[in-house]
């Protein structure tokens, strides 16, 4: 499997610009998690889908951000208009549910580096 | 003024020693915890997770001990190599009320292990 892939790996832009961010989650995993990492707050769970449905946007920072899942392999991370302090890693990650036999292993993209000039 | 970021923990060795990473957890109710590792550039990668009912796991040059009256867990690495270099996260998750888990995880601030040859 070639594992979770986001794109763009480096996104340099303007103030005021749209960004948008791609995850492909690894085939038949049920949940997709975007994460953003920053020097400033550590790594930040912002929104969480299961079976494509959007479960939990609390750790959304505002409503310039949105992110959506059309489909089981696809999903985007939009921020509208872009601004400098959201200049940060962006982390796609996806998980297989599973019982109580196993733990809740989140498997992580490579990111994408989003610098908002 | 200038942002102030998060501070790391840092911790050095040279090659060969024994690591131990430290991590003070928030949650007394977390079913489970995960231990991730970070290299520049990339997301965190799963190294060994723990249940709370465990007190102690070992995987190979590893070993995660779990301390819940003080609310501590650390990870062991054994004969310490330069590629163990990285920044290594805990993470803690739950059982949702089903009993499944499904990766929703808090992570930790981290701590950047450096191996001197």
């Amino acid at each position: 499997d070639a594992g979770v892939i986001q794109s763009p790996r480096h996104e340099v832009t303007e103030m005021g610009q749209e960004v948008t961010l791609r995850c492909k989650p690894i085939s038949g995993h049920d949940y997709l998690f975007w994460y953003r990492q920053t020097m400033m707050r550590g790594l930040e769970l912002l929104i969480y889908f299961n079976n494509n449905v959007p479960i939990d946007d609390s750790g959304m920072p505002e409503d310039r951000f949105s992110a959506k899942m059309p489909n089981a392999s696809f999903s985007t991370l939009k921020i509208q208009p872009s601004e400098p302090r959201d200049s940060a890693v962006y982390f796609c990650a996806s998980s297989l549910v599973g019982g109580r036999e196993r733990t809740g292993e989140l498997f992580f993209g490579e990111g994408s580096r989003l610098t908002v000039l | 003024g200038e942002s102030v970021g998060l501070h790391l923990p840092t911790l050095s060795v040279q090659e060969g020693d024994n690591s131990i990473i430290n991590c003070a957890y928030s949650n007394s109710a977390s079913d489970y915890f995960i231990w991730y590792k970070q290299e520049s550039g990339k997301g965190p990668q799963f190294i060994i997770d723990i249940r709370s009912n465990m007190d102690k796991r070992q995987g190979q040059r590893v070993t995660v001990l779990l301390n819940k009256t003080v609310k501590h867990l650390s990870l062991q690495i054994a004969a310490t190599q330069p590629g163990d270099s990285a920044v290594y996260f805990c993470a803690e998750g739950g059982f949702d009320a089903g009993g499944t888990s499904y990766g929703k995880l808090t992570f930790g601030q981290g701590t950047i292990l450096t191996v001197h040859p």
